[in-house]
């Protein structure tokens, strides 16, 4: 099984919602990965998670707010979203960071209004 | 601070043609990785090049890296409508993928 499933697949909110997003893998991975897409634009980095805990913040602002309740499971809560974070949000996992291959999950589309 | 350039970042080409994309890093690093986007779609690992000198080919797809040139290259032979699509390549860094711009491909009868 080389899968990394995220639900939703598309998401509409308005800016005073509060949702989730959310990512499980079980390949036995020790990193997880978030990253946001705008169109057009290759993946850019949000969080890593190591052994479950965060060990890369690519200085997201505090309205995105990753969880990693445990080895296969990643959530992203999102609160007071503004329309341009707008975005394919894409989950990854891999064996360990560095130097190890990285397997993505379909994304969720997300549509802040 | 790893970056890495692709080019082109479009490429129109008709069925049939041949063509390249190269993708040059900054820094130096074993693990090269080409991936392919449709519209709307998320990220499909085409090849994983681990050392120098390495080559693969998937049916019209062939990838190399040179590592010393830091370069990486997509092959395209005799393209076909079906591979229309964003092709990325990544570097492996310290602890995260860092990811070209991409090369918008569009094949065209």
């Amino acid at each position: 099984d080389t899968e990394v499933t995220q639900t939703p697949k598309h998401l509409v909110m308005g800016m005073t919602n509060k949702k989730s997003l959310k990512c499980e893998q079980h390949m036995g991975h020790r990193a997880m990965y978030w990253y946001k897409q705008k169109a057009k634009k290759p993946p850019e980095l949000m969080f890593v998670y190591s052994y479950e805990k965060l060990s890369i913040n690519e200085s997201v602002p505090s309205r995105f707010s990753p969880e990693c309740p445990n080895s296969s499971l990643l959530n992203l809560h999102l609160h007071a979203l503004q329309p341009e974070d707008s975005a394919l949000y894409l989950c990854a996992s891999s064996r360990e960071t560095g130097n190890t291959e990285a397997f993505f999950g379909q994304g969720t589309r997300l549509t802040v209004v | 601070e790893l970056k890495v350039e692709q080019n082109p970042l479009f490429l129109s080409m008709q069925e049939g043609k041949n063509y390249t994309i190269y993708c040059n890093y900054s820094t130096t690093s074993d693990r090269l990785y080409w991936y392919r986007q449709d519209p709307g779609k998320s990220l499909e690992s085409l090849f994983v090049l681990l050392s120098n000198g390495a080559v693969k080919q998937e049916g019209r797809l062939m990838a190399s890296l040179d590592t010393k040139a830091r370069l990486s290259t997509l092959h395209i032979t005799a393209a076909v409508h079906d591979l229309s699509a964003t092709y990325f390549c990544a570097v492996s860094g310290y602890s995260t993928l860092t990811f070209g711009k991409g090369t918008m491909l569009l094949v065209s009868p």
